[in-house]
């Protein structure tokens, strides 16, 4: 079975600050890592992922995360925080081990609230 | 650019109708997904799809059914709403084991 948790419901940030958004997995074989953002009202937008190759992923809006296979951790990241990156954050994985489609196991989401 | 499209943003039903939420993509994606997204619970997936008349049950399959004749479209029945499953219900499709493109979300309520 796999999991992902996000620890943290809400995370508040100053505008220009850096920002994290903490997600740790469990998969019993190797996982498929992906983060998603949803504004107000809309569906899900695929923001990066991991599949294989470098750690330091880089995906839309400024944003990149870290595959850390020891702490079985992808924690989000960005530089420096715009008001405009508020929204709705998910992690999801899937075992790559997995057959078939099946679909992605996600966490219960982050509000990530950035203050002028 | 991947386009997912819900039939309807909005929906009220009554308790005991018989619900249709129509989803179609326009990528000839294998695989397509129906969850339900509920404050603090995340998403959940009901059903999944491989292929043409292929059908996987999610995690939470009980009260819903799922049907595709074709490629593009993957359809999700209630067969007798309930209160319980008001709820946001997101489409999403995928090629094999790639990321999924979503769809804009149907918010269903059931009185």
């Amino acid at each position: 079975a796999q999991s992902v948790a996000q620890p943290e419901d809400q995370v508040n940030v100053a505008e220009g600050n850096p920002l994290t958004v903490k997600c740790t997995y469990s998969v019993s074989g190797n996982p498929y890592l992906f983060w998603y953002v949803q504004y107000p009202n809309r569906g899900l937008q695929f923001l990066l992922k991991y599949i294989t190759g470098d750690n330091l992923v880089k995906g839309s809006y400024g944003f990149e995360a870290e595959f850390n296979k020891s702490q079985t951790s992808f924690h989000l990241k960005k530089p420096s925080a715009l008001v405009s990156d508020s929204a709705l954050y998910f992690c999801a994985v899937r075992d790559r081990g997995g057959g078939g489609a099946d679909g992605l196991t996600f966490g219960k989401g982050t509000h990530l609230i950035i203050q002028p | 650019d991947v386009k997912v499209t819900q039939s309807s943003r909005y929906l009220v039903k009554r308790t005991g109708e018989k619900v249709f939420l129509e989803c179609v993509q326009d990528m000839d994606h294998e695989n397509m997904f129906w969850y339900r997204q509920d404050p603090g619970l995340g998403l959940r997936l009901i059903y999944f799809s491989y292929d043409v008349k292929m059908k996987e049950k999610g995690d939470i399959p009980e009260g819903y059914s799922v049907s595709r004749e074709k490629k593009e479209r993957f359809s999700l029945i209630l067969e007798s709403a309930s209160t319980n499953q008001t709820s946001m219900y997101l489409c999403a499709s995928s090629p094999s084991y790639n990321e999924q493109f979503f769809g804009p979300g149907t918010r269903l309520t059931v009185l």
